[in-house]
């Protein structure tokens, strides 16, 4: 168990909707970063943010977009959802800011299905 | 093409037997990391090794690190089952701020 807490761990959409997904990093981490793992791509960084501040920017769609709150918290928001968009979402926490210079820590990962 | 690429992409071995997984970047680096994950499930991870190291060991595992031929190993002595897994390395480009990029992985099948 890596200390990192993701919901939910499955959904189930339609094409053209809105979800949201939600990380809990590690107690004490001030970084998290969300990552996009599919078949065809693999796994993809998508974005970091640091002590509630966008840090480092991937290959993150216009369409999504991520927040981190005031208790370190993170929400990944997905939306006009595509077909293509079906992929498991993980986050990951880190202690500081230099990702690069870090262990990171993953979650389980959120399975999303666009239909 | 990526920034860090496994090398096999799948790799089927006996129990008791050492695998070894390769790793090839392209650009400078400030260091480089493997991770595990088991199908599905989120990344652990194994080991990190920095640009000034050539070899590190935890337990079974032996990392080695070649700058020169922007290349690095993975071998996992004694392998269990239980080390059925995808391996991914994740390399930085030495620029502060920069993220990791993971390569495809290399998927290893252990068979008892």
């Amino acid at each position: 168990d890596s200390g990192v807490t993701q919901t939910p761990k499955h959904l189930i959409t339609a094409t053209g909707q809105r979800v949201t997904l939600r990380c809990s990093p590690r107690s004490g981490d001030l970084s998290v970063y969300w990552y996009q793992q599919s078949l065809d791509q693999g796994l993809q960084f998508l974005i970091q943010y640091y002590n509630g501040e966008e840090r480092a920017k991937g290959n993150i769609l216009e369409r999504f977009s991520a927040q981190q709150f005031p208790d370190l918290h993170s929400e990944l928001n997905l939306s006009s959802l595509e077909l293509g968009d079906s992929a498991l979402y993980f986050c990951a926490s880190s202690e500081g800011l230099a990702g690069v210079f870090e262990t990171q820590y993953f979650g389980p990962g959120t399975r999303l299905l666009v239909l | 093409s990526q920034q860090g690429e496994e090398d096999p992409q799948a790799l089927s071995i006996q129990e008791g037997e050492n695998a070894t997984m390769n790793c090839s970047y392209k650009t400078s680096i400030n260091n480089l990391q493997w991770y595990r994950q088991n199908s599905g499930r989120g990344l652990v991870h194994l080991i990190l090794i920095r640009s000034n190291e050539r070899e590190k060991h935890s337990g079974r595992l032996r990392v080695t690190l070649d700058t020169s031929k922007k290349s690095s190993s993975l071998l996992i002595t004694a392998s269990r089952a239980a080390d059925t897994a995808s391996y991914f390395c994740a390399t930085d480009k030495a620029n502060y701020g920069q993220n990791f990029v993971f390569g495809p992985g290399t998927r290893l099948s252990v068979l008892p």
